[in-house]
């Protein structure tokens, strides 16, 4: 399995708050990405990074900031959360060259109420 | 626009019969990667295979095979006598060369084996 640990696994917090995920590889790998995965949508990308501090915007990345200060630590931050950030938040890597497969985390279950 | 259809929502099948779930894709490159992934009921998401665009040669792996068809945007995945661990979710992926090496995911087909 690739080193991929997301934390917390399961979170349920109140709308307006402030919210942080963190990814960590052991991979070395340089590509991180953050995807939701909500029903009738697969996964869709929020934001991804390819190399430290270089971080750009995916496909739903209103609402979302990232971070990523070290190769093995990419945070996704909620700065006020809404009940249309709940969702199933996974983190995945990928090596240096594009279009390489990506290997996922376990996910982050992620309730706003 | 880059886009991927997986029109089967739900497909139930009786243990040891093959099954086929459907992905068409959309993309103005010309050189793209097609991808296939399995979320089982644990969740994770685990990567089955990866085909470029130039490579239209069909792929087996134990039951697994896959159909990559340029001809009609189409890389089809087929179970050959199915069990009951194959039950699961199943996503097909895009990711294109000149693009920002982000996937673009299908909706999933949600297969379930019946014993």
């Amino acid at each position: 399995d690739a080193g991929i640990t997301q934390s917390p696994r399961h979170k349920v917090t109140e709308t307006g708050t402030p919210v942080t995920l963190r990814c960590h590889q052991t991979e070395n790998h340089r590509y991180m990405y953050w995807y939701r995965q909500d029903p009738g949508h697969g996964l869709r990308l929020i934001h991804y990074s390819y190399g430290v501090k270089d971080t750009d915007k995916g496909e739903v990345s209103d609402g979302y900031s990232v971070s990523r200060s070290k190769t093995e630590d990419f945070l996704l931050t909620l700065e006020s959360a809404t009940s249309s950030q709940t969702s199933v938040y996974f983190c995945a890597i990928s090596e240096g060259q594009k279009n390489q497969p990506q290997h996922f985390g376990d996910g982050t279950r992620l309730s706003i109420l | 626009a880059q886009k991927v259809t997986q029109a089967q929502t739900e497909i139930s099948v009786v243990e040891k019969e093959d099954v086929t779930l459907d992905c068409v894709y959309e993309t103005r490159d010309t050189t793209y990667y097609l991808f296939w992934y399995k979320q089982p009921p644990s969740g994770e998401l685990v990567f089955l295979i990866r085909r470029n665009s130039f490579d239209e040669q069909n792929e087996i792996s134990g039951r697994y095979s896959w159909n990559f068809q340029k001809s009609t945007s189409s890389f089809n995945f087929t179970i050959t006598a199915s069990q009951v661990v194959d039950s699961a979710v199943y996503f097909c992926a895009l990711s294109e060369r000149n693009g920002a090496n982000n996937l673009f995911f299908g909706t999933g087909t949600r297969l379930t084996v019946i014993p």
